[in-house]
């Protein structure tokens, strides 16, 4: 059963708009949520993060939403770049405290920015 | 400041063979974590490294196996292999336990054929 799932495998968003990436989990034990990003011949990247006590977090043009009712979180990226080409990993762990082991991945959504 | 580097980045290996992968962390970072990543699974966890134990292991069969080394360069084995070890194998490190924010390496591609 898969504990977090990113139903979407690729999203085509044009240059300049909005990329909302979503991800959904089914363990409502989990507490931290992390998303991250990999170029083709490259390892994952991490890119931002948000803990269960907040519904939201923004680093630059990256923000992370989370609706713990619903059990879902979304990746905002505003405005989309041609560099944002790349798989986005969504994680979930029932630790805050951090922790390798607790880590779950979804499949991963393939972004692709059109010129 | 380096990368992690993985070693080697490709390999082809037969049925019933073993494999070891090698991985080196950033300097200075002592946790060192291995994910599988497949089409059909997506990234898994395989184990992760601390201070050279093992802290945790993933639902993997004990076909796969690691250590870690006094400098924080880890290793991991795959024996018996199976067509479906097939994969690409991924290292990450951080500078301690507390830390999400780990840094993959390249990732070394396995098909077992």
């Amino acid at each position: 059963d898969q504990q977090v799932k990113q139903n979407s495998p690729s999203l085509s968003v044009q240059e300049g708009r909005i990329s909302i990436l979503n991800c959904d989990y089914t363990n409502s034990m989990f507490d931290y949520f992390l998303w991250y990003k990999k170029y083709p011949a490259e390892g994952p990247t991490f890119l931002i993060s948000i803990s269960s006590i907040k519904d939201k977090n923004e680093d630059g043009r990256f923000t992370v939403f989370l609706n713990k009712s619903a059990k879902h979180l979304s990746l905002h990226i505003v405005p989309s770049q041609p560099g944002d080409s790349a798989v986005y990993f969504c994680a979930a762990s029932p630790y805050s405290g951090g922790g390798a082991d607790g880590l779950t991945f979804g499949k991963g959504t393939h972004l692709i920015i059109q010129p | 400041k380096a990368g992690v580097t993985q070693t080697p980045r490709y390999l082809i290996k037969t049925r019933g063979q073993q494999v070891t992968l090698s991985c080196s962390p950033i300097s200075g970072h002592r946790s060192v974590s291995w994910y599988q990543q497949t089409p059909g699974q997506g990234l898994q966890f395989l184990f992760e490294y601390f201070s050279e134990t093992q802290r945790n292991k993933g639902n993997f069969p004990g076909r796969f196996s690691g250590r870690q080394f006094s400098n924080s360069r880890s290793e991991m084995n795959v024996s018996t292999l199976e067509l479906g070890d097939s994969a690409l194998y991924l290292c990450a490190s951080s500078w301690d336990r507390i830390s999400y924010e780990q840094y993959f390496g390249p990732g070394t591609r396995l098909t077992v054929t």
